[in-house]
């Protein structure tokens, strides 16, 4: 079956610590992101990337970051510098950004990490 | 700097009815506009994508229109069901600048049996 898995599905998180979130698709898609969602809110975009070794900041990159080492994995690490970071983390691919980014094609998301901070 | 917003924020609706659910969004410099379901603590599902240069997409019971000039797009569900129950989101992409999409909040949809 092809699709994008995330894991845990529920992490718990001390104040001070950093957390890595997992993403992983077998889609073979070149474009994968992440997003947060909280209550009452659409999602918010973290960071995207396009290619392998490859990323860029979203709207609300600060306190988290990523790496793209392998075209089918994403992670996302929640540094200690994120303020306020329970929420519902997102991953999503699509087949790629296109020429010039204007391309867009169907984003499939994964089915979502919940963080709380205790 | 590009809004997007769904109203009503939620519905409740008997089995069996046409609904049409709102997107309206403040730039009309889209690139395409998608509609996604997302049921409570899942991830999303794309349901219709519109190009910038169409009116409409359908898929089963589903139809979405896109109107950029006016900044709006709906999506209607024909004889709606309880299995519709979710939450339904618009987003937008952005044709300036680097890739993105802009969410709204959704609507909250249930419907009774």
């Amino acid at each position: 079956d092809g699709g994008i898995t995330q894991s845990p599905k529920y992490l718990f998180r001390k104040e001070g610590q950093n957390v890595t979130l997992s993403c992983e698709q077998n889609l073979n898609h070149d474009a994968m992101y992440w997003y947060r969602q909280d209550p009452g809110q659409g999602l918010r975009l973290i960071y995207y990337s396009q290619i392998v070794n490859d990323f860029q900041k979203g709207d609300i990159a600060e306190g988290y970051s990523v790496s793209r080492e392998k075209k089918e994995s994403f992670p996302l690490t929640v540094t200690s510098a994120q303020k306020n970071p329970t929420a519902f983390y997102l991953c999503a691919s699509s087949i790629d950004l296109g020429v010039g980014g204007l391309r867009t094609d169907t984003q499939y998301f994964g089915p979502g990490t919940r963080l709380t901070v205790l | 700097k590009q809004e997007v917003t769904q109203i009503p924020a939620a519905l409740s609706v008997p089995e069996g009815e046409n609904l049409v659910l709102n997107c309206s969004f403040t730039d009309s410099a889209i690139y395409n506009l998608q509609w996604f379901r997302q049921d409570p603590g899942k991830g999303l599902t794309s349901l219709l994508l519109i190009q910038s240069s169409q009116r409409e997409q359908t898929s089963g019971r589903l139809n979405a229109s896109l109107d950029k000039s006016s900044g709006r797009s709906t999506l209607y569900i024909a004889a709606s069901q309880p299995g519709d129950s979710a939450t339904y989101l618009c987003a937008v992409s952005r044709t300036s600048g680097t890739y993105k999409y802009i969410f709204g909040t959704g609507t909250r949809l249930k419907v009774l049996a």
